[in-house]
């Protein structure tokens, strides 16, 4: 099975911070990465997938990058409604496997 | 609109059974994969697997094979998840998800649609 590894496990920041979550997958998966957000009680929502697309409706300071093993979500200008968990999740293949999640807390 | 609407939050006692329903609208239900997450109180999400409405086919994950079930009602355009002989370890939020395939080659992709989530507590 593919591991996914994020980090940080938890970030502080301030609204307006650009914000950087890694994910690593222990071996490649191409592009096929995805990103969730979730906030507390609620479903995860489609953020990015292909590890660069934007899922429509998605906010532009959100973006994706990277192939192979190594991935990185980016919110350019953190805005208060962004507080919340962000895990990666590979598509390369079964089984599907997700990151440990990401949270961002206020600084 | 595609939504997905989950049955209500049970509390259940060790040694019990469980379905949990998953109804679908806004789109054709043979024509995408249903996914089953759990994800247990205060932590991450976990992939149990899924099924193809269009022949009832599932794929379990190997961490969840033998200890769950899935199927489908293609009338209503419902997905089930079954859990048995629960554990105080199966507390946990389920999701049900729709699968938008984009590796066709290998039937593999992502999720763009969630249920609300049904919270399942099992205790004595």
């Amino acid at each position: 099975d593919i591991q996914m590894t994020q980090s940080p496990s938890t970030l502080s920041a301030s609204l307006g911070d650009r914000v950087t979550i890694t994910c690593r997958a222990s071996q490649s998966v191409g592009y096929w990465l995805t990103w969730y957000q979730q906030k507390p009680g609620i479903a995860p929502k489609l953020l990015i997938y292909k590890a660069s697309t934007l899922e429509s409706g998605v906010p532009s300071r959100f973006s994706g990058s990277g192939s192979g093993t190594e991935f990185t979500l980016t919110i350019s200008s953190l805005q208060p409604d962004d507080f919340a968990t962000y895990y990666c999740q590979h598509y390369n293949g079964y089984p599907l496997t997700f990151g440990g999640g990401t949270k961002v807390e206020i600084k | 609109e595609v939504q997905l609407v989950q049955s209500g939050a049970e509390v259940k006692k060790p040694g019990e059974s469980l379905k949990i329903s998953c109804k679908t609208s806004g789109y054709y239900f043979t024509d995408y994969w249903i996914a089953w997450v759990r994800q247990m109180p205060g932590k991450g999400l976990e992939w149990m697997g899924i099924i193809y409405p269009g022949d009832s086919h599932p794929r379990y994950s190997p961490s969840f094979q033998g200890q769950v079930t899935f199927s489908v009602d293609k009338s209503i355009s419902t997905a089930y998840l079954h859990l048995n002989s629960l554990k105080a370890s199966d507390t946990a939020t389920y999701y049900c998800a729709r699968l938008r395939v984009a590796v066709p080659t290998i039937g593999t992709g992502y999720f763009d649609s969630w249920g609300q989530g049904t919270l399942v507590i099992v205790s004595s």
